[in-house]
């Protein structure tokens, strides 16, 4: 059975600071691994869909890495800001199959 | 990109009334919906897998008698909470898998029921 681990729980730095989110999965046989955003009480902000033959997508200030046989993944967010401040989601799947997902990391972008 | 929308967004009912949630995907055709479940400060958990023309798959632990799942047509799941309790509260959330090339999964707003 899949599973998902995200490292750090929550995370607070200063703005400006460039920061690394971890999510480590036990299946390496994924098909997609999705990082997400959620703000609270909302719901899902897709950020970066990255396939199993890919090693990284990079969006604006955030780039995520995949080393699919170590089962890691890796969200870079550069020039962290306040409006960063979220929890972030990993998540992965298997094809046309529901998507695992991490418990999150809580980020608190400080002014 | 592809668009999932949830209807109602936000719902409170009283204690064993029923509650129905719709799920549609309004530019493409969806075979498979996934409804998910979130509590307070957790992560998503997947309740069950929606198919189009046949019964839901449910996860281990959730109720199928009380959580019906319905894929009515190519665009519209529903999921009705039947005699609903305090403790069904929470935020539910569906999403659809793009049928053809990689997968990506669209998820709908959610919606948060408040049982009272």
């Amino acid at each position: 059975k899949q599973e998902v681990t995200q490292i750090p729980a929550a995370l607070s730095v200063p703005e400006g600071e460039n920061l690394v989110l971890n999510c480590s999965f036990t299946d390496s046989a994924i098909y997609n691994l999705q990082w997400f955003r959620q703000d609270p009480g909302k719901g899902l902000t897709s950020l970066l869909l990255i396939q199993s033959s890919q090693r990284e997508q990079t969006s604006g200030r955030l780039n995520a890495s995949l080393d699919k046989s170590s089962g890691r993944s890796t969200l870079y967010i550069a020039a962290s800001q306040p409006g960063d401040s979220a929890t972030y989601l990993c998540a992965v799947n298997s094809g046309n199959t529901p998507l695992v997902f991490g418990k999150g990391t809580r980020l608190s972008v400080i002014a | 990109g592809a668009v999932v929308s949830q209807h109602p967004s936000w719902v409170i009912c009283k204690s064993g009334t029923s509650v129905k949630i719709e799920c549609r995907s309004l530019d493409f055709q969806a075979t498979t919906m996934f409804w998910y479940r979130q509590f307070p400060k957790q992560s998503l958990m997947l309740m069950a897998t929606s198919n189009e023309g046949s019964k839901a798959t449910y996860e281990q632990g959730v109720e199928k008698d009380k959580f019906l799942i319905n894929h009515a047509s190519l665009t519209l799941s529903t999921l009705t909470v039947t005699s609903a309790h305090p403790e069904d509260s929470s935020f539910y959330i569906c999403s659809a898998p793009v049928p053809k090339g990689n997968y990506e999964q669209y998820f709908g707003p959610g919606t948060r029921l408040t049982v009272t």
